[in-house]
């Protein structure tokens, strides 16, 4: 069966400081993968889509990034963390179609 | 523009008593249409979905969900709330089966009472 990973769960970062968070999915191959952003209080924000290594869409300028170097892996990063960037961030994938199955989650905190 | 509205922010309900939780669309054409629960620290797990067919689909944990074309609506429901099911529910819509993303709604927060 498939399963989805982030790591770390939680995360306490200085302002200014870089980011990287990790999502690794088994089970399948070809994965389309997305990170979201969930703030205190409020919904998902979309912030990056990939269907396949190499290709990433941004919804969201900001000063985060995603890459995708391997087939079933997708990372979040940024050089310089903002205290805007608090969040929980969430990794879903989905195998081709359109229902999404999301991770556990990484709860960063900038401070 | 598309969007999903989920009109109650919150929701108190006491153990036991039934449940409905509303979920209106904008879209000009039938989406894909999901409930999706999160639990405080933890991913969102998919309850239910609707794609075509029977308008009242059925789900895990006892839910079920009623598509109706004419209020462009898929509310949720459950005839007897468990203190389990507090939550966060999320209300999301796909408008092609091979579109990149959802688009989800701010969610309801459930609180369940002893």
């Amino acid at each position: 069966s498939q399963t989805i990973h982030q790591w770390p769960a939680t995360l306490v970062q200085p302002v200014g400081s870089p980011l990287s968070l990790e999502c690794t999915v088994e089970g399948t191959s070809n994965p389309n993968l997305y990170w979201y952003r969930q703030a205190a209080g409020r919904g998902l924000q979309l912030l990056f889509y990939s269907v396949g290594i190499g290709q990433i869409s941004s919804e969201v300028p900001q000063n985060l990034s995603a890459s995708r170097p391997q087939d079933r892996q997708f990372i979040l990063s940024s050089k310089k963390l903002l205290l805007s960037d608090s969040g929980f961030y969430l990794c879903a994938w989905t195998p081709g179609g359109i229902e999404q199955y999301f991770g556990p989650g990484t709860r960063l905190t900038v401070t | 523009a598309q969007s999903v509205t989920q009109p109650d922010i919150h929701i108190t309900v006491s153990e036991g008593a039934s449940l409905e939780l509303r979920c209106n669309y904008s879209y000009g054409a039938t989406p894909y249409l999901f409930w999706y629960v999160q639990s405080p620290g933890q991913g969102l797990q998919l309850l239910l979905k609707y794609f075509s067919g029977d308008t009242l689909v059925q789900g895990i944990k006892g839910f079920e969900a009623e598509f109706k074309r004419s209020q462009s609506s898929f509310n949720l429901r459950k005839p007897s709330v468990h203190w389990s099911d507090a939550a966060e529910y999320f209300c999301a819509v796909g408008l092609s089966y091979n579109t990149d993303k959802l688009i989800f709604g701010t969610g309801t927060r459930l609180q369940v009472f002893p």
